[in-house]
């Protein structure tokens, strides 16, 4: 089946620093990419959609200034959460959908992010 | 109200039981997913359903459209089925809550 891999699968960082995750479509051209976030034993959230050559669409109530979104190629999605704080630690997910469009969902591996 | 309800939120099963979860949604869809979350994290796509009924081993995925409802079943349950189970539906993208399921040995 299609393979998505994420990167890195935990990191902690400092307040203050930004953090970039990368997604990328290891055997299948990704038109778009859907990043999400997971607190503990909630369900996932849905951050952003993101299409390839375009600015990303951001959901209600997420800052498209923190969370920078990069949908360079068809295989590569990255999430940049910038001047992370402590409250910005949780998991991020990625999937993404192939160009066939046919509308199944492969998702990465997830990133866990902590910030001291 | 959410977009999507699922039910039960915790289920405990002994091996060998038969699982049913519910899914039921209030918006348009083009299709409704089942994921499967083992406790490292990791999501698994199970189905993507927009009409009828789906099977893959043990599981089997059902939609009615009319009603706006479906299931996922379980048949002769093991401790390897432990996970969380959600409900999503595209279009538009919700998600359900989740189910967590133990299955007891």
């Amino acid at each position: 089946g299609a393979v998505v891999s994420q990167h890195p699968s935990w990191v902690i960082c400092k307040s203050g620093t930004s953090v970039k995750i990368e997604c990328r479509s290891l055997d299948f051209q990704a038109t778009t990419m859907f990043w999400y976030r997971q607190f503990p034993k909630q369900s996932l959230m849905l951050m952003a959609t993101s299409n390839e050559g375009s600015k990303a669409t951001y959901e209600q109530g997420v800052e498209k200034d923190k969370f920078l979104i990069n949908h360079a190629s068809l295989t590569l999605s990255t999430l940049t959460v910038t001047s992370a704080h402590p409250e910005d630690s949780s998991f991020y997910i990625c999937s993404a959908t192939d160009t066939l469009n046919t509308g199944e969902l492969f998702f990465g591996e997830g990133s866990r992010l902590t910030v001291l | 109200k959410n977009e999507v309800e699922q039910s039960p939120q915790n289920l405990t099963a002994q091996e060998g039981e038969f699982i049913t979860i519910n899914c039921s949604y209030s918006v348009g869809i083009s299709a409704l997913h089942w994921l499967q979350q083992h406790p490292g994290g990791g999501i698994v796509s199970l189905f993507m359903l927009s009409s009828g009924k789906k099977k893959h081993g043990r599981l089997i995925a059902t939609i009615n459209i009319q009603e706006k409802h479906s299931s996922l079943h379980i048949t002769a349950s093991h401790p390897r089925d432990s996970a969380v189970y959600i409900c999503a539906v595209s279009g538009q993208f919700y998600f359900g809550t989740g189910t967590s399921l133990t299955v007891i040995p």
